[in-house]
């Protein structure tokens, strides 16, 4: 069936240090991919999202490459500071779908 | 500020009792939807619409009611039928059914006492 995974549940990494942040998906028609942030007690924020036409996307600090030959996402966080610490949500959706599917979260941690 | 808004944040229940869940969004969006999160788990569908008046069972709609009467509104009823209804609540609005453009509130905590 569809799944959206992650290889690694938890990260700890210093601050001051990238962070990668990676994610597996299983389904092909899934053309549209979007990293969350989720702080304790919060809903989750939007971050970067990349479509399928596209290998790499960069923001702010941020940078999401997706893999479609071997279904893998990942996201790189440059510069990793202690309020980066969070729970990250990788999602998949595709054109004309009526879900999103979310996988099930990396925590980060930041050692200061 | 256009937005999302849950409430409330932290909700006691008793068992056998039902609650509701309010979220009312002012982005103009047509979707909604409701999510269960559970300690070490991804977002779980409950409930979602894609238009007023119409809505559809997620993947885990067992035990929950929802109506979608007002644009701006999706209230989810937590019944007595859920036999486990302890979570963190999470709605979320977007433009388009496909995930384009979403937005999620700030969530709510259901405890059963």
């Amino acid at each position: 069936g569809e799944s959206v995974g992650l290889h690694l549940p938890t990260l700890s990494v210093q601050e001051g240090d990238n962070s990668i942040i990676n994610c597996a998906y299983s389904n092909s028609a899934s053309d549209y991919f979007i990293w969350y942030k989720q702080e304790s007690g919060k809903g989750p924020q939007f971050i970067i999202d990349i479509r399928s036409n596209m290998d790499k996307r960069q923001g702010q600090r941020v940078t999401v490459l997706l893999n479609k030959t071997v279904k893998h996402l990942s996201l790189q966080i440059a510069a990793t500071q202690p309020g980066d610490s969070a729970v990250y949500f990788c999602a998949e959706s595709y054109t004309g779908g009526f879900k999103t599917i979310f996988g099930a979260g990396t925590r980060l941690f930041v050692k200061a | 500020d256009g937005g999302i808004t849950q409430s409330p944040k932290y909700l006691f229940r008793k068992e056998g009792q039902n609650v509701t869940l309010s979220c009312e969004q002012n982005l103009n969006h047509d979707a909604m939807y409701w999510y269960r999160q559970d300690p070490g788990q991804g977002l779980r569908l409950i409930y979602y619409s894609q238009i007023v008046n119409d809505f559809q069972k997620g993947d885990i709609a067992e035990g929950y009611s929802v109506s979608r009467e007002k644009k701006e509104s999706f209230p989810l009823t937590v019944t007595s039928a859920q036999k486990n209804p302890t979570a963190f609540y999470l709605c979320a609005s977007s433009t388009s059914p496909s995930g384009y453009g979403y937005t999620f509130g700030s969530g709510t905590r259901l405890t059963v006492v």
